[in-house]
């Protein structure tokens, strides 16, 4: 069956840096990869979606790469703020395109 | 524009008890699906619909069922609530399962004691 991992649970980083978070699936390669961002006690809000023939999609200070070799995502927020603090969650439809995977999601946590 | 709407936003159950679930969305949108959100799982698919009239199993269907008797409406039903699914709810809809986003409401909070 399809899986999709992301590997850190929580990543800590500091106001003005780069967070990098990754999401890895296996088993089969789905034609697009979507990434949401969702705030305690909050539905997830849709952010981005790269096709498997994109490399690399960018929404301002948001980028995201689509690496089908390595069957690899990694999701990029560039000069982070505290606003930025978050779980962001990868998704992929499933092989038999009827529904959306969601991974357990990264919480990030940005300090100033 | 209010996008999707859940109703209630808690609720507390006993164990046999039954309750439905509510979820609107405004955005004419064909797609409608119910997760549940339990720490360290992710979000789980429970049932789908594809329109009007149609309902489907997802990943984590047993002890719910759901119905679509109008497009901008799709009920969860739990006929006999097990402690088991005490968890938060989440609707979401999507013009299709192509390649467009799904839009969340901001889920249910159910406890069942």
């Amino acid at each position: 069956s399809q899986k999709i991992e992301q590997n850190s649970e929580a990543l800590n980083i500091q106001e003005g840096k780069t967070a990098t978070l990754t999401c890895n699936y296996t088993n089969y390669s789905p034609a697009y990869l979507q990434w949401y961002r969702q705030d305690p006690g909050r539905g997830p809000v849709f952010l981005l979606l790269i096709r498997e023939n994109e490399k690399e999609k960018r929404k301002e200070r948001l980028k995201v790469t689509f690496d089908t070799t390595l069957k690899q995502s990694l999701f990029h927020i560039t000069a982070s703020q505290p606003a930025d603090s978050a779980t962001y969650l990868c998704a992929l439809v499933n092989q038999a395109g009827t529904a959306l995977i969601f991974g357990k999601g990264t919480t990030l946590s940005v300090s100033s | 524009n209010a996008g999707v709407t859940q109703t209630p936003k808690f609720r507390v159950l006993k164990t046999g008890q039954s309750m439905t679930l509510l979820c609107a969305q405004d955005m004419n949108h064909e797609y409608m699906y119910w997760y549940r959100q339990d720490p360290g799982m992710g979000l789980r698919l429970i049932h789908y619909s594809v329109g009007e009239g149609t309902t489907a199993k997802g990943e984590v269907p047993d002890g719910y069922n759901v119905s679509r008797l109008k497009k901008q409406n799709f009920l969860l039903g739990l006929e006999s609530a097990a402690p088991s699914q005490t968890s938060v709810y989440f609707c979401a809809s999507s013009y299709s399962m192509g390649f467009q986003p799904q839009h969340f409401g901001d889920g249910t909070r159910l406890s069942i004691l």
